[in-house]
């Protein structure tokens, strides 16, 4: 069963740093690229950032350029994002997904809530 | 990047009804790209189709999906009290992923 869950998630004040992880389980981790997505409370779902299998390419949404860093360590079957410089509209629930070769489909983990506000 | 518009925005229909969610791309897509989510107050998306098509587990054929190209269709054959929520489609096939603003299907 994949599964992929989200964490690092709270409350920051505007300006504040956090850094979420998603670890990944039952399919290959280091064989598949990831994605960030998130969804501000009421508003619709957006893709933020993804990295390929190798890290050898990363891409950002144009909102979050510049402050937000994704990474991973196959390793240990872990993605990350750094997020800094946060602002109110980041508030949002952040969500990892991906393509496996176990379930057809994109997975998604239960995500983990980021509040913005001073 | 592709962008994904579903119409109508909301859907007001009662139980037993039958529900038809449009998605429009922007380019062409691969019909073995596109999803629909259904989502619940409260809970994350939950993957309804995948391949435009394929019906995930756990949802019953009431729901199916169809499609090629640049027009994709959620279908909910005859409404049940447990089907309204926000539907969103999503392409999967070319970077940056895409997601609709969502169709809410809610009761009459």
């Amino acid at each position: 069963e994949v599964q992929l869950v989200e964490s690092g998630g709270g409350l920051v004040k505007p300006g504040g740093s956090l850094r979420l992880s998603c670890v990944g389980s039952g399919f290959s981790f280091s064989r598949h690229s990831m994605n960030w997505v998130r969804q501000a409370p009421g508003k619709g779902l957006e893709w933020v950032s993804s990295i390929t299998f190798g890290s050898s390419f990363i891409y950002y949404a144009d909102s979050v350029k510049g402050r937000f860093t994704i990474s991973r360590d196959n390793a240990k079957n872990s993605l990350y994002l750094q997020m800094n410089r946060l602002r109110a509209e980041d508030t949002a629930v952040y969500y990892c997904a991906t393509l496996t070769e176990t379930v057809a489909g994109p997975s998604w983990g239960q995500g983990t809530l980021v509040t913005v506000s001073s | 990047e592709t962008v994904l518009t579903q119409s109508p925005g909301t859907l007001s229909l009662s139980p037993g009804d039958r529900a038809t969610l449009s998605c429009r791309a922007s380019q062409s897509v691969s019909s073995s790209y596109v999803a629909w989510y259904q989502q619940k107050p409260g809970q994350a998306p939950r993957l309804l189709i995948f391949g435009a098509s394929s019906r995930a587990t756990g949802f019953p054929d009431r729901f199916s999906g169809s499609g090629s190209g640049t027009d994709f269709t959620l279908t909910i054959s005859r409404l049940e009290p447990e089907d309204f929520a926000v539907y969103y489609c999503h392409q999967y096939g070319t970077s940056p992923w895409t997601f609709g603003q969502g169709t809410r299907v809610e009761i009459k």
